[in-house]
């Protein structure tokens, strides 16, 4: 199975910061990468797909960058409500794989 | 509006069966693949299974091959989980998902990407003595 590794596994910022969160494959996934934002008690939310495509309705402060193993999820400016955990999933093979998660606090 | 609502779970003992089911409402159920995904108290998510729109094609995390099996009845827009052999390590929130595809073609090869871009709240399983 493809391996996905984040990082950092938890991160404080302050809002108004720039944030970048790591996604690793341990294998090239192409751009067969996805986002996901989820908030406690909810389920998750698509942000970003295909590496690099913003999900409709997603602001757009979020981005995403990368190809091959190496990946990125920038926050431009954070948000009040970006306070969550995000996730980075690869749909690269048959049997899907989720990073462990990147859970951002406030500052 | 684009929906979906899991039902089914419940406390479970160890080695029993549960069935999980997930309603889907707002688009056209038969068009799509569709994906269940856990996540145990506390961890992260882990997909668990998907199945094609007419059937024919499922996978599973390793897991739970040959203990939970994914289906679907097209009539009823509705996507099932049976699972059987359950662990204590099974509990967890089981969310179902519709599971979006993007083609991108090119001079000379189509790409197909996978996202899961609509997900139900949830139904929790229980696995305890």
């Amino acid at each position: 199975d493809i391996q996905m590794t984040q990082s950092p596994s938890s991160l404080s910022a302050s809002v108004g910061d720039r944030v970048t969160i790591t996604c690793r494959a341990s294998q090239s996934i192409s751009s067969y990468l996805n986002w996901y934002q989820q908030k406690p008690g909810k389920a998750p939310k698509l942000l970003i797909y295909a590496a690099s495509s913003l999900q409709s309705g997603v602001p757009s402060r979020f981005s995403g960058s990368g190809s091959g193993t190496d990946f990125t999820l920038t926050i431009s400016s954070l948000q009040p409500e970006d306070f969550a955990t995000y996730y980075c999933q690869q749909s690269y093979s048959t049997a899907w794989t989720f990073g462990q998660g990147t859970k951002l606090e406030i500052k | 509006e684009v929906q979906l609502v899991e039902s089914g779970g419940g406390l479970v003992q160890p080695g029993g069966s549960l069935r999980l089911s997930c309603a889907a409402s707002g688009f056209t159920f038969s068009s799509y693949w569709m994906s269940w995904v856990r996540q145990a108290p506390g961890k992260g998510l882990e997909w668990v299974a998907n199945i094609k729109q007419d059937g024919s094609e499922k996978y599973y995390v390793d897991s739970v091959k040959g203990r939970f099996t994914i289906s679907r009845d097209n009539a009823k827009n509705s996507l099932y989980l049976q699972m059987n052999s359950l662990r204590a390590e099974d509990t967890a929130v089981y969310y179902c998902a519709r599971d979006q595809q993007l083609t991108v073609t090119s001079i000379d090869e189509v790409y197909y990407y996978y996202y899961m871009d609509v997900w139900g709240k949830g139904t929790t399983v229980t696995v305890s003595s």
